[in-house]
């Protein structure tokens, strides 16, 4: 099994572009969620999903969309980067039947927005 | 509002012994969990607790007191691939992670 990976693992973009940050998990899983991870701060959750189909927005959801149109697949959307957006940005998935809801995360994505 | 605290960096020699500490604020528990982190690479999970008490899990330990809003990741027989980033986070009332910022720790021979 691979686990949780996201593609691609580093990116550069100029301010404006847009891009899409896959991220794929071969564990049946079905939550997942969408994180960005900042120098001193916490891991700050952007969106998550409970299932096939639906999406919610977590705590910094502001310049980012998601889709989940198949349940093995999470896409997070930036339609016009802002340096802001500069982060590294993890993937993360669940599994509903877990008593306690043990995130698995992906390698990663380090995006920077010029 | 949401608040967990734990120290920035800490710093321990091998073979010894470390407790990081995480003290939270959060709307309403339903567990506690600890993470490590190395450099570059994903968090990947160590402890969970959701009832008072230690947990031992081989060479680390979580403690967990509800009443205190604290918790604590101890290490011991530290060895120099424990030097990684510890994250504390809390399950809240909507089942969503706060995280904290980490504990970098680093261990020296």
């Amino acid at each position: 099994n691979a686990g949780v990976t996201q593609t691609p693992k580093f990116r550069v973009l100029k301010t404006g572009q847009s891009m899409t940050l896959l991220c794929a998990q071969d564990m049946n899983h079905e939550y997942m969620y969408w994180y960005r991870q900042d120098p001193g701060m916490g891991l700050r959750l952007i969106h998550y999903s409970v299932g096939e189909g639906t999406t919610a927005k977590g705590e910094v959801p502001d310049g980012y969309n998601v889709s989940r149109l198949k349940k093995q697949n999470f896409l997070l959307g930036l339609e016009s980067a802002a340096p802001s957006q500069t982060s590294v940005y993890f993937c993360a998935s669940s599994d509903a039947r877990s008593s306690y809801n043990e995130q698995f995360f992906g390698p990663g994505t380090r995006l920077t927005v010029l | 509002g949401q608040n967990i605290d734990q120290p920035t960096e800490m710093t321990a020699t091998e073979g010894a012994i470390v407790q990081i500490n995480c003290t939270y604020q959060t709307s309403g528990f339903n567990g506690l969990f600890w993470y490590q982190q190395h450099a570059g690479e994903a968090p990947t999970f160590l402890s969970y607790n959701v009832l008072d008490g230690l947990e031992e899990k081989g060479r680390f330990s979580s403690f967990l007191s509800r009443s205190k809003g604290y918790s604590y990741l101890l290490l011991k027989e530290l060895q120099m691939k424990d030097s990684a980033s510890y994250l504390c986070a809390v399950l809240d009332s909507n089942y969503q992670l706060i995280w904290g910022a980490g504990t970098k720790l680093i261990i020296k021979p």
